[in-house]
């Protein structure tokens, strides 16, 4: 059946480095997005595509990371130089129409920045 | 400030009852709210929409209202099953804006 993808499930990274994550959207769905996870924040959006165009990304570091989708089946989010603070699991949803249609969820990428 | 509330952090019902979830937000006039279900190490799965002018939606065991005046969602699983316990997060959209705001979640335990 259907489902987003996400790789690297899982990524140990030293302070730093670059690190860039991976979201395949389920085929035929036209939004995105990247949320970021952790206990103290919880679910919070950073980045929002539709028809691969940004549309809003209120909610991303700029000056650290960046977001695109460089074809309509692959999303990319990239943190350069990652911090500690970057420590979290990353997700990515993709749906179809409007914003507020329901969103289906990847399995997420936990990043540890060490 | 904008905020987005859920009642709290966690809820322990016996199986078999009503659990009831409370969704409150202040200074948004959202749209659509939505409602999901995470288990853990796993992403949220999306449960019900319902739209500013719904009062109420149901699927199944599962029931949400929407109160435009309290600024306030409800979320109901009736005979509630130990399957049920996860976590359970309400979304709203920023009054037609690009926005998508989660609460912080629920987290649901219901003992058999």
């Amino acid at each position: 059946d259907a489902r987003v993808t996400q790789t690297p499930r899982h990524k140990v990274t030293e302070m730093g480095q670059e690190v860039t994550m991976r979201c395949q959207p389920i085929l035929g769905h036209n939004t995105v997005f990247w949320y970021r996870q952790t206990m103290m924040q919880g679910l919070e959006l950073l980045a929002y595509f539709r028809n691969r165009a940004p549309l809003d990304d209120s909610g991303m570091p700029k000056d650290r990371f960046s977001a695109e989708m460089p074809d309509a089946t692959l999303a990319t989010l990239k943190i350069q130089p990652s911090e500690p603070r970057d420590s979290a699991v990353y997700f990515c949803a993709s749906g179809s129409g409007e914003h507020y249609n329901e969103q289906f969820f990847g399995p997420g990428t936990r990043l540890t920045v060490l | 400030s904008q905020k987005i509330e859920q009642n709290s952090e966690a809820l322990n019902i016996q199986e078999g009852k009503t659990a009831t979830l409370t969704c409150n937000y202040t200074n948004y006039s959202p749209a659509y709210l939505q409602w999901y279900r995470q288990d853990p190490g796993r992403g949220p799965v999306f449960l019900l929409l319902i739209r500013e002018n719904e009062k109420e939606k149901r699927k199944e065991r599962l029931k949400v209202t929407f109160d435009t005046t309290l600024k306030q969602s409800l979320f109901h699983i009736t005979a509630s099953q130990p399957a049920d316990s996860a976590t359970y997060l309400c979304a709203l959209d920023d009054n037609y804006g690009q926005n998508f705001v989660f609460g912080p979640g629920t987290r649901l335990s219901v003992l058999p």
